[in-house]
């Protein structure tokens, strides 16, 4: 049995450079979510997919971010022209669906931007 | 918007004390989750409670529902350096936003040996 899957788990990457993260979801959660997580704060919400279709993006996610689950698998976010704001833990979930909404993060991939 | 106001927001303990964390919000959330992160991983989830006035009990820790589903707490007994980390509350909000968790910003514990 393995859990939510993030690679890379650290990157460091100069500012205007673009940068990929991807996400491995619990296999048969179909509800994958981004989370970003800066020093000392709670995880911010910044997207959600229910199987391929992305249903929520927060104000957040300015548009030079973007996410992807294009078979309803894995994820990709997508980072443009990488500022230094941008440094912080980025954290991927999974859950089943349901109400509840019991969701389970991935170890996350911690971006430096310098 | 949803907020959720985790207090305190550090605690320094000696082994052995007993300890509460307090998670309060204005809005009413269908479940609430509390996880822990240790630093440089992700947050591991401990409990979910869904009805108010729930509580939930997990070895030493404690978990309650407020009766209206707008506020939580967590509970340690006899805490023990093992315990040490962040621990963060979330919300579920329901509706047509159901899909997303709102976090306090968390509680800093350290348990000294």
């Amino acid at each position: 049995d393995t859990g939510v899957s993030q690679n890379p788990r650290h990157k460091i990457t100069k500012r205007g450079q673009n940068v990929t993260f991807r996400c491995d979801p619990i296999s048969e959660h179909n509800r994958l979510y981004w989370y970003r997580q800066t020093l000392g704060q709670g995880p911010e919400f910044l997207t959600y997919f229910q199987n391929e279709a992305q249903l929520e993006k927060s104000r957040l996610l300015s548009d030079r971010f973007s996410a992807e689950r294009p078979k309803g698998s894995f994820s990709t976010l997508e980072i443009q022209r990488t500022e230094q704001g941008d440094s912080a833990m980025y954290l991927c979930a999974s859950s089943l669906p349901g109400l509840v909404n019991e969701q389970f993060f991935g170890p996350g991939t911690r971006l430096t931007v310098l | 918007t949803q907020l959720l106001e985790q207090s305190p927001q550090f605690l320094s303990i000696q082994e052995g004390e007993n300890l509460t964390v307090y998670c309060n919000s204005s809005s009413v959330f269908s479940s609430l989750q509390w996880y822990r992160q240790e630093p440089g991983e992700g947050p591991v989830l401990l409990v979910t409670v869904v009805t108010g006035g729930e509580v939930k009990k997990l070895k030493r820790l404690t978990f309650q529902f407020g009766d209206a589903r707008k506020d939580s707490s967590l509970h340690i007994t006899a805490a023990q350096p093992g315990d040490t980390g962040l621990y963060l509350c979330a919300g579920g909000a329901g509706g047509t936003s159901y899909g997303k968790l709102t976090f306090g910003q968390g509680t800093i514990l350290t348990v000294h040996p």
